[in-house]
């Protein structure tokens, strides 16, 4: 069975830093895409980044980008979410997910219990 | 970046009833549409891919038409165990962008 577990969120202040890991287990992690996707309080679905199979190749939203770091590390089949300079509107639920291939963002699925991370003073 | 525009936003139907929603892509996107279903406090869960490709496990009852730019989802008949919201869902171009999602209750 394919299981994916976050950790890491909380509570930071403007400015501040927080790393997001992602556990995965079931699968063969180096063979898929990996993604975060983020839902602010009562809000819909933000796609936030991928990073394709091996590491080399990186997306990010443009509400992110140079702010924050994915990256995996597949011998530990985990994922992370390094983000940096974070802002009130980064205030999230952030769900990791597998991608439906290797390279380039496809579907989710299936998706990780979510983590909570909230930005305020 | 490509907008997806779904409706209704929220929909009220009865046990038993046919229920469809629409996802409009503001270019054409081929088949390059997934559908997502979100309960409430959960995470969400990929139903339809590639446009009408059924997900391994998911009810017969859902289904998915459409491409080009227009894209329809289908409950054949709604039971109350799909009280959720609905979202597509594309991935022709970066970003991969999602709809705003439509909300489902039991009338």
């Amino acid at each position: 069975e394919v299981q994916l577990v976050e950790s890491g969120g909380g509570l930071v202040q403007p400015g501040g830093s927080l790393r997001l890991s992602c556990a995965a287990s079931g699968f063969t992690f180096s063979s898929y895409a990996m993604s975060w996707v983020r839902q602010a309080p009562g809000k819909g679905l933000e796609w936030v980044s991928t990073i394709s199979g091996n590491g080399d190749d990186t997306y990010y939203a443009d509400s992110v980008k140079g702010r924050f770091t994915i990256s995996r590390d597949n011998s530990k089949h985990t994922l992370y979410l390094q983000m940096n300079s974070l802002r009130a509107e980064d205030t999230a639920v952030y769900y990791c997910a597998k991608d439906g291939n290797v390279l380039v963002p496809s579907w989710f699925d299936p998706w990780g219990q979510g983590s909570l991370v909230t930005v305020s003073s | 970046d490509i907008q997806m525009t779904q409706s209704p936003s929220s929909l009220s139907a009865s046990v038993g009833d046919r229920v469809t929603i629409t996802c409009q892509a503001s270019q054409d996107i081929s088949n390059y549409l997934n559908w997502y279903q979100q309960k409430p406090g959960k995470a969400p869960k990929l139903l339809i891919y590639d446009a009408s490709n059924l997900e391994t496990g998911v009810p017969s009852r859902f289904s998915g038409s459409g491409s080009g730019t227009d894209f329809t989802f289908t409950i054949s008949s709604l039971q109350p165990e799909d009280i959720a919201t609905y979202y597509c869902q594309q991935y022709d171009n970066l970003p991969p962008g999602f709809g705003q999602g439509t909300k489902l209750e039991i009338k």
